[in-house]
């Protein structure tokens, strides 16, 4: 079936330091979503993005929606401990209507 | 406004046990989905329902069953649990099915011994 691709898989990072992630597909996406997972919890949304070349923020992180629409990224600013958990890019390819997971970034900030 | 449950929180069955997985929502929504997660993967779709009334395969529906019991409730049943679901299960609203945002529910973790 069709994968998206998350790097880095996990990552260690001091409080206050920024983040990158990124999500990559080999298929067309319309949309793409970041979720964040806490431990023992169900994934809750972070962003949304619907069009190439997006560049959406909410508080601390921002996504952007790729221009060739396979990929995604999303960075954290000033991280704090709060952050840790794991975020999972998600949506459905271009001519379907359902959600495939990327594998996840495992974050865990050292205060 | 509870959002979507799901009961139970935690189960253990014995191979070849049956049991249900009950998930609601409050929302109004008219999709419902249920996913699976194994230990450093991703989410991968089980079943879904698109509106009330239909259920429709995902990425892996062999050896489950669902029911939409009416537009607030969707179930998944395991007929014969194996090892291999031993998982943590989670359900998902969204208003319409597409690229609607999807909300979770807490999960239920279960082990077949």
């Amino acid at each position: 079936g069709q994968q998206l691709n998350q790097s880095p898989q996990s990552m260690f990072i001091q409080e206050g330091e920024d983040v990158s992630m990124n999500c990559t597909s080999s298929s067309i996406f319309n949309t793409w979503l970041w979720y964040k997972q806490d431990p023992g919890e169900g994934p809750v949304l972070l962003i949304a993005l619907y069009k190439a070349g997006e560049l959406t923020s909410n508080g601390r992180l921002t996504a952007q929606f790729g221009i060739t629409r396979k990929d995604s990224f999303l960075n954290i600013s000033a991280s704090i401990p709060s952050d840790v958990g794991i975020y999972f890019c998600a949506g459905p390819p271009s001519g379907t209507y359902k959600y495939i997971f990327g594998t996840g970034t495992r974050l865990k900030v050292l205060a | 406004n509870a959002g979507v449950t799901q009961t139970p929180k935690f189960q253990v069955l014995k191979t070849g046990q049956s049991m249900t997985l009950q998930c609601a929502q409050d929302m109004n929504h008219n999709s419902m989905y249920w996913y699976r997660q194994d230990p450093g993967m991703g989410l991968r779709l089980i079943y879904y329902s698109a509106s009330e009334g239909t259920t429709d395969k995902g990425e892996v529906p062999n050896g489950y069953n669902v029911s939409r019991l009416n537009k607030r409730e969707f179930s998944l049943r395991l007929e014969s649990a194996a090892p291999s679901q031993t998982s943590v299960y989670f359900c998902a609203s969204s208003a319409n099915r597409g690229a609607d945002t999807q909300y979770f529910g807490p999960g239920t973790r279960l082990t077949v011994l």
